[in-house]
């Protein structure tokens, strides 16, 4: 099975500035098609998650322009430009793989204001 | 609006079962692949299983933890999914969410608490 390792864990930072989380597989996620299939989702404290990012780099609809995804293969990034108040939760990837389908959480970030 | 809302997580005592239920608005959800995530208390998010839509078979697929005991069916005529757990056991206690996608999830519903305890 693949494993999805994010780093940090804890994520103190002060609003607008910048911050930047880690996630690596175990496997590669780069499909034949060119696609990375990773996602980033933020869980909210009492909310329902909500996706961030998809195919690695792509902003889901209503995402703040703030958020940006990077990466390819075994190595990926979410960074937010300028942290603000509302963007307090824990931050999660997940990967998608094809075969066998069986998608698999980072064991989750949590970002806080300092 | 895409809309999902969970419904009929219980406290159950462990072997019992329970079904989950998931409601769909605002879109075809007959076109839609609903997975259930869940997030046991003080935990990450957990994969639980998947069901594609009926065109595609609505074949299922599980994580091993709940592989054999778990069951996710669908209603398309109802816009509903399903998740029947059976032989229920302590570490099932989580709040489980029915969420939408094939390759990344992009709806949620607000989800729904089981507590599995004697």
């Amino acid at each position: 099975d693949i494993v999805m390792t994010q780093s940090p864990l804890s994520l103190p930072v002060t609003p607008g500035e910048p911050a930047s989380i880690s996630c690596r597989s175990s496997q590669s996620l780069l499909q034949s098609n060119g696609h990375n299939y990773l996602s980033w989702y933020l869980h909210k404290p009492g909310q329902s998650p909500q996706l961030l990012i998809f195919l690695g780099y792509n902003r889901a609809p209503g995402v703040p322009e703030r958020f940006s995804g990077s990466g390819s293969g075994t190595d990926f990034t979410l960074k937010i430009s300028r942290v603000e108040a509302e963007d307090v939760g824990v931050y999660y990837c997940m990967q998608a793989p094809q075969t066998p389908p069986l998608y698999t959480f980072g064991q989750g970030t949590k970002l806080e204001i300092k | 609006e895409e809309q999902l809302v969970e419904s009929g997580g219980d406290l159950i005592k462990p072997g019992g079962s329970l079904r989950l239920s998931c409601a769909g608005s605002g879109f075809t959800f007959s076109r839609a692949w609903v997975s259930w995530v869940r997030q046991a208390p003080g935990k990450g998010l957990e994969w639980v299983g998947r069901i594609k839509d009926t065109s595609s078979g609505a074949t299922t697929d599980y994580s091993a933890p709940v592989k054999a005991r778990f069951n996710i069916s669908r209603d398309d005529s109802k816009n509903m999914a399903y998740l029947e757990m059976n032989s229920l056991k302590i570490d099932d206690t989580a709040v489980y969410y029915c969420t939408t996608g094939g390759n990344w999830f992009g709806s949620w519903g607000q989800g729904t608490l089981v507590t599995v305890s004697s």
